[in-house]
């Protein structure tokens, strides 16, 4: 069985433009979140969608936003990228909404130059 | 707010040692605590999720524990190997928030 996957592996920007990352959940999960694994800050909770709505969203601008399409993958979107947006980030999936065990992708690696 | 602490934040260690790592969080109303490794640049594995109404589990040479109203968590790795050197994250998920709230992790090396 596949795990989550994460798309493009790395991504390298310039400031100002804006990125798209894509996840596919594990098969029969419904449940997608994103974080972001700064460097020194931890991992930090982005958004979280369930059966195509957003549920949940983290203390990030409005310019980081996302969605997920009705065979439950998600994209998450990154407008006007400023330097301090590379990172990690992750997605994870989980067969329902909250308390079960969480998945995660290996993740995109954002640069903004 | 809730707020996660890992101590020690780096551990180094020689090859078949028995060694403890600690998770400790501020709020105790959770839904469940959930232990991760990172290899660098890598994603998280899932190692462990304990329940709020359970008091431990494991997984081959892993356990780890959970205790709700001391907020604290230990997981206990036995007989190291220099395959388990990575870096261990804790996480608990609050009220239906569908978030997880990490600690900032413990490096573990294991040394051959």
């Amino acid at each position: 069985e596949a795990g989550v996957t994460q798309s493009p592996t790395h991504l390298i920007k310039t400031r100002g433009q804006q990125a798209t990352l894509r996840c596919s959940p594990i098969s029969g999960h419904t449940s997608v979140y994103w974080y972001q694994q700064a460097l020194g800050l931890g991992l930090q909770f982005l958004l979280w969608y369930d059966e195509g709505e957003e549920r949940n969203r983290g203390n990030f601008p409005p310019r980081f936003s996302g969605r997920q399409f009705p065979n439950y993958s998600s994209e998450l979107n990154v407008n006007a990228l400023e330097l301090e947006d590379s990172a990690l980030y992750l997605c994870a999936s989980t067969p329902g909404p909250s308390n079960t065990e969480a998945f995660f992708g290996q993740g995109t690696r954002l640069t903004v130059v | 707010k809730q707020e996660v602490t890992q101590i020690p934040a780096a551990l180094s260690v020689p090859e078949g040692e028995n060694l403890v790592l600690n998770c400790s969080f501020t709020d105790s109303a959770i839904y469940n605590l959930q232990w991760f490794r990172q290899d660098p640049g890598k994603g998280l594995t899932s190692l462990l999720l304990i329940q709020s109404s359970q008091r431990e589990q494991t997984s081959g040479r892993l356990n780890a524990s959970l205790d709700k109203s001391s907020g604290r968590s230990t997981l206990y790795i036995a007989a190291s190997q220099p395959g388990d050197s990575a870096t261990y994250l804790c996480a608990v998920e609050g009220s239906n928030t569908g978030k997880l709230i990490f600690g900032q992790g413990t490096t573990l090396q294991v040394k051959p």
